[in-house]
């Protein structure tokens, strides 16, 4: 069962534009949301993560949209780079109920074009 | 600090044949989870080790299996090999509950 649905599949954006990914979840017991980029042959590295209890974290080019009512929650990359061209992951967990266990949406393939 | 290492790198094994996979985490860190990376399935949580216990289990057969050191170093087993098992799987570690550091994984190949 998915629990994380993430969309788009793949998103091209032009360089200095804004990549907004979306992701929306059905456990309301989770309680950490946080985003990754992955590069090829690499392992997921975290870029930002957010609680329930705030509606945007900002970090950077890179804000975490969080609306708690829709159980929705986005990443929008700001000034997209080419360096930026990679997967992002979208996940979420239930720290509160014990344990690090990450649920993840399927990914989106970014590709910024100059 | 040195991030999250693991060993080996890549694997090529047959099918029926078993394989162990480590993972050094961050120094400091007690938490240590497992995930398979693959095409089909995307990124799914094997388990997570803290203190040496298995703390969660995700929907994986008993042919995977894991185990974390008192140093908090931990490994990963999977016995009779299965095509389906070719994947990249990852190591993340973590101070408790909190943020998770990925490694670079271990890409095996079932043939």
């Amino acid at each position: 069962q998915q629990q994380v649905k993430q969309s788009p599949q793949s998103l091209i954006v032009q360089k200095g534009g804004i990549s907004i990914i979306n992701c929306a979840y059905e456990n309301t017991a989770f309680d950490y949301f946080p985003w990754y980029q992955q590069f090829p042959g690499k392992g997921p590295a975290l870029l930002i993560a957010i609680r329930p209890d705030v509606s945007e974290k900002k970090e950077g080019r890179f804000t975490i949209s969080f609306n708690k009512s829709a159980k929705q929650f986005s990443l929008h990359i700001m000034d997209s780079q080419p360096g930026d061209s990679a997967t992002y992951f979208c996940a979420a967990s239930n720290l509160g109920g014990g344990g690090n266990k990450l649920t993840f949406g399927t990914g989106t393939q970014l590709k910024v074009e100059l | 600090k040195a991030g999250v290492t693991q060993t080996p790198r890549y694997l090529i094994k047959t099918r029926g044949q078993q394989v162990t996979l480590s993972c050094s985490p961050i120094s400091g860190h007690r938490s240590v989870s497992w995930y398979q990376q693959t095409p089909g399935q995307g990124l799914q949580f094997l388990f997570e080790y803290f203190s040496e216990t298995q703390r969660n289990k995700g929907n994986f057969p008993g042919r995977f299996s894991g185990r974390q050191f008192s140093n908090s170093r931990s490994e990963m087993n999977v016995s009779t090999l299965e095509l389906g098992d070719s994947a990249l799987y990852l190591c993340a570690s973590s101070l408790a509950r909190n943020e998770q550091f990925f490694g670079p994984g271990t890409r095996l190949t079932v043939l």
